[in-house]
């Protein structure tokens, strides 16, 4: 089974500065997706960025970019020049792809962001 | 575009009570998924639907729960009957084939 964690339940940025968002994964797949997903006080969930495991280079999305190291099986979501407005949880999600095409995620437990002045 | 459009928005209703929750997913997706969000569980992976079929539906609590999909663009989930610890936001997401899935603005539901 596979299996994310997030090891920060709560970090605080500073306004303009970058922060790293912490993921790890595990899975005995070859083939599998990473997301980050954003969710603000309003609850809605948001879709930043998705990383696909052979995907050679970090994916990139404006501000958001995705630090991959596969053999570390780390996806960390990297958010530059913080805004008030990126205050919110954060997960990190993991699909699995089943023959046939079944296609599920799994989800970490998230990262509350305070971005502050 | 329209999003993953789902209602109620909130919904607070007594024990025992049967309860409804609704989704139209993005037109042209051919995937559903329905989620629960906890403060103790976090989010939580229910059934999800390919095509109108449901695939997997090991993630539903007990019979209390089920989930249809009577065509591409509908599809709900019902608790009957409802018990206290069933309150939680529940999410419906839709994604085309293993594209990333989006989230409708989910249903807040208070069972008293």
């Amino acid at each position: 089974a596979q299996k994310i964690t997030q090891t920060q339940p709560g970090m605080f940025v500073q306004e303009k500065e970058a922060v790293t968002l912490d993921c790890t994964y595990d899975t005995s797949d070859q083939s599998y997706g990473l997301f980050w997903y954003k969710q603000p006080s309003s609850g809605e969930m948001i879709f930043l960025i998705y990383q696909g495991s052979y995907d050679e280079q970090n994916a990139t999305e404006g501000r958001y970019s995705l630090n991959f190291q596969k053999a570390r099986k780390s996806a960390n979501l990297v958010i530059s020049a913080s805004q008030l407005g990126d205050s919110a949880m954060y997960f990190c999600a993991m699909r699995e792809v089943f023959p046939g095409g079944g296609n599920k995620l799994t989800f970490g437990t998230g990262t509350q962001l305070k971005v502050e002045l | 575009d329209a999003g993953v459009i789902q209602s109620p928005r909130h919904e607070v209703t007594e024990m025992g009570q049967e309860v409804t929750l609704r989704c139209k997913p993005i037109s042209g997706h051919d995937y559903l998924f329905w989620y629960r969000q906890t403060m103790m569980r976090g989010l939580e992976l229910l059934i999800y639907f390919n095509n109108n079929v449901p695939i997997d539906d090991s993630g539903m609590p007990e019979d209390r729960f089920s989930a249809k999909m009577p065509n591409a663009s509908f599809s709900t989930l019902k608790i009957q009957p409802s018990e206290p610890r069933d309150s939680a936001v529940y999410f419906c997401a839709s994604s085309f084939r293993s594209q990333p899935q989006h989230f409708g603005d989910g249903t807040r539901l208070s069972i008293l």
